[in-house]
């Protein structure tokens, strides 16, 4: 049971490159995130989509699209990167829990320079 | 918008019992979890609490106090694998997702 697979788990772009973080999940889960995390401010939500066919906005959306080609798999788009796009890159996925426990993928690190 | 305090960083030695706080301002509360993770790692999911009172899951406990918008996770006969960082969450009614504390750095010294 592999749970959540992010690939890739290392990529370092220039200014300007753009790139698609991959995400899928074999849980059934319906529900999926990307967040992002930065030294000392926690785990920041870029976009989510609560089920198969929709995707919304979180906290920082700016700069980022996102895909859910299907229940399996939520994509992460960067279309021009910049330098302040530099952080870890968590996926993660639930199911309808009493406990809403997220499962994370085990993150990319992005470096843009 | 949503706001959650926890302290940077907790120092505690191998086997004692240390609490980690979290008090929250949001629009709304659904429930309160907590997620463990090691330096490298992803996060893993410790707990949830949705009423008010105790928790116990193993060597890790979770309270909240609803009223008080405040929670801890407890962490007893503490062992050198529990030094990891530790944030908490909070589910609110309309939002689906969750949105986190900027995390609780915890050492453990032999």
């Amino acid at each position: 049971n592999a749970g959540v697979t992010q690939t890739p788990k290392f990529q370092v772009l220039k200014t300007g490159q753009s790139m698609t973080l991959q995400c899928a999940q074999d849980m059934n889960h319906n529900s999926m995130y990307w967040y992002r995390q930065d030294p000392g401010m926690g785990l920041r939500l870029i976009y989510y989509s609560a089920s198969e066919g929709t995707t919304d906005k979180g906290e920082v959306p700016n700069g980022y699209n996102v895909s859910r080609l299907n229940k399996r798999e939520f994509s992460l788009r960067l279309e021009s990167a910049a330098p302040s796009q530099t952080s870890v890159y968590f996926c993660a996925s639930t199911g309808q829990l009493a406990n809403y426990g997220y499962t994370f993928g085990s993150g990319t690190r992005l470096t843009v320079v | 918008g949503q706001s959650l305090e926890q302290p940077s960083e907790v120092t505690a030695v191998e086997g004692a019992i240390v609490q980690i706080n979290c008090t929250y301002q949001t629009s709304g509360f659904y429930g309160l979890s907590w997620y463990q993770q090691h330096d490298g790692g992803a996060p893993t999911f410790l707990s949830y609490n949705a009423l008010d009172g105790l928790e116990e899951t193993g060597r890790f406990s979770s309270f909240l106090s609803r009223s008080d918008s405040y929670g801890y996770l407890l962490l007893q006969e503490l062992q050198m694998k529990d030094s990891a960082s530790y944030f908490c969450a909070v589910r609110i009614p309309g939002a689906n997702n969750l949105f986190f504390g900027t995390g609780t750095r915890l050492t453990v010294i032999p």
